[in-house]
């Protein structure tokens, strides 16, 4: 079956832009959570969505925020983007509410901020 | 605070050789712990998953070990390939199951 889609894989932005990712889970799976990657602080939990309902949310300001629809497609958005917010962000689906289970993630989308 | 460390950051070994990476965190208040592979730009693979009941979990050719009192982890790989290089971490998540803390990775390089 098919895996996680993150779209889109690649985006440049400039400071003060704002930018919206989409992850699609895998078919079934009604979790999706939510990560960001950089070189100096490594993978950090974003939120984690489950069935359209924010079940959990990390340490991020409200720059941050995050959906998800009723065909557990979810989109995560960054408002006022800052130099410090270039990352990649990978977004991960399981069968199960929580970090519980086994996680399934994407390629991730890389963003660059100018 | 939960942290997760894992030691070497990076590893050089020759094809054929037996090699182990460690994790280690700070509370032992864990549900479960996750090792994964990340290829360059890429997601991550989930590798082997040890609930905090277990002691060990094995995937072909790697063998997770779980010491939850001493709170460690090892992931040890046999007989590596060149295929094998590639960032491994590990992750551990808490009790509640809110919350799931990466390592930041032991870099592996294998050559032929």
């Amino acid at each position: 079956k098919a895996g996680v889609t993150q779209t889109p894989r690649y985006l440049i932005k400039t400071r003060g832009q704002q930018v919206t990712l989409s992850c699609s889970p895998i078919s079934g799976h009604r979790s999706v959570s939510w990560y960001q990657q950089t070189p100096g602080q490594g993978l950090q939990f974003l939120f984690e969505y489950f069935s359209e309902t924010q079940r959990n949310k990390g340490n991020f300001p409200g720059r941050f925020s995050g959906r998800q629809f009723s065909n557990s497609r979810s989109e995560m958005n960054v408002s006022t983007l800052e130099l410090g917010d270039s990352a990649l962000y990978l977004c991960a689906s399981a069968d199960t509410a929580g970090v519980f289970g086994e996680l399934f993630f994407g390629e991730g989308s890389r963003l660059t901020v100018l | 605070k939960q942290e997760v460390t894992q030691i070497p950051a990076a590893l050089s070994v020759p094809e054929g050789e037996n090699l182990v990476l460690n994790c280690s965190f700070t509370d032992s208040a864990i549900y479960n712990l996750q090792w994964f592979r990340q290829d360059p730009g890429k997601g991550l693979t989930s590798l082997l998953l040890i609930q905090s009941s277990q002691r060990e979990q094995t995937s072909g050719r790697l063998n997770a070990s779980l010491d939850k009192s001493s709170g460690r982890s090892t992931l040890y790989i046999a007989a590596s390939q060149p295929g094998d290089s590639a960032t491994y971490l590990c992750a551990v998540a808490n009790q509640a199951g809110t919350a799931l803390i990466f390592g930041k990775g032991t870099t592996l390089s294998v050559s032929s």
